[in-house]
């Protein structure tokens, strides 16, 4: 059982470049999340879903977009990359009542 | 939007000592969770506690959600609890977490 899964785990951007930040998931769980977290700070909430089709935006939205065709993935798209993209980047599921909020190992993004 | 503030920011402990860290929060929560950021990065859930007490190990939790806090309890520390403690809230039902500062917990043997 993998639990949430995020690649890749390291990443360099140059400004203005894009990417796309994987999640897969193998828990069944309808909610998925994305996370940043900056140095010595705790995490804020991007986007979430609540199941397949359905996103939605959370406190630092700007920059990013989502996207979730299935249940187990939830790609997160950086467009036109910005210094202040710089973080690490937390991808996370649960089920519907909070239960089991499972996070995976996070990606480091610096962008130059 | 609700406020998460944790206690203390940094906390250095012998191994074998007992403490407590606190999460206080501006408005009634549906969901409160805590969590341990390991010094590698990986995020543990360690309960899901809106209200009441819970126990795992060495580690319990106790929410009064009236008086809008809660508690983390860490006994017998050892050095492998090192890392940041977060507590985690959400005032409306679909889990959006809003997450503390953290306290940054150091263990030495």
């Amino acid at each position: 059982n993998a639990g949430v899964t995020q690649t890749p785990k390291f990443r360099i951007l140059k400004i203005g470049q894009s990417m796309t930040l994987q999640c897969t998931q193998d828990m069944n769980h309808n909610y998925m999340y994305w996370y940043r977290q900056d140095p010595g700070m705790g995490l804020k909430l991007i986007y979430y879903s609540v199941g397949a089709g359905i996103t939605d935006k959370g406190e630092v939205p700007n920059g990013y977009n989502v996207s979730r065709s299935t249940t187990e993935d939830f790609p997160l798209r950086l467009e036109l990359a910005a210094p202040s993209q710089t973080s690490v980047y937390f991808c996370a599921s649960s089920d519907r009542e909070g239960y089991g909020y499972t996070f995976g190992s996070g990606t480091r993004l610096t962008v130059v | 939007g609700i406020q998460v503030e944790q206690s203390p920011p940094d906390l250095i402990l012998q191994e074998g000592a007992n403490s407590t860290l606190r999460c206080n929060f501006s408005d009634s929560v549906n969901n409160l969770q805590w969590f341990h950021q390991n010094p590698w990065g990986q995020l543990i859930n360690l309960f899901y506690i809106p209200s009441g007490t819970k126990q795992n190990g060495r580690l319990s939790a106790t929410t009064v959600a009236t008086e809008r806090y809660s508690l983390l309890y860490i006994s017998s520390s050892q050095t492998t609890d090192s890392g940041v403690y977060f507590c985690a809230v959400d005032e409306w039902y679909g889990n959006k977490l809003v997450f503390g500062a953290g306290t940054i917990l150091r263990v030495k043997s």
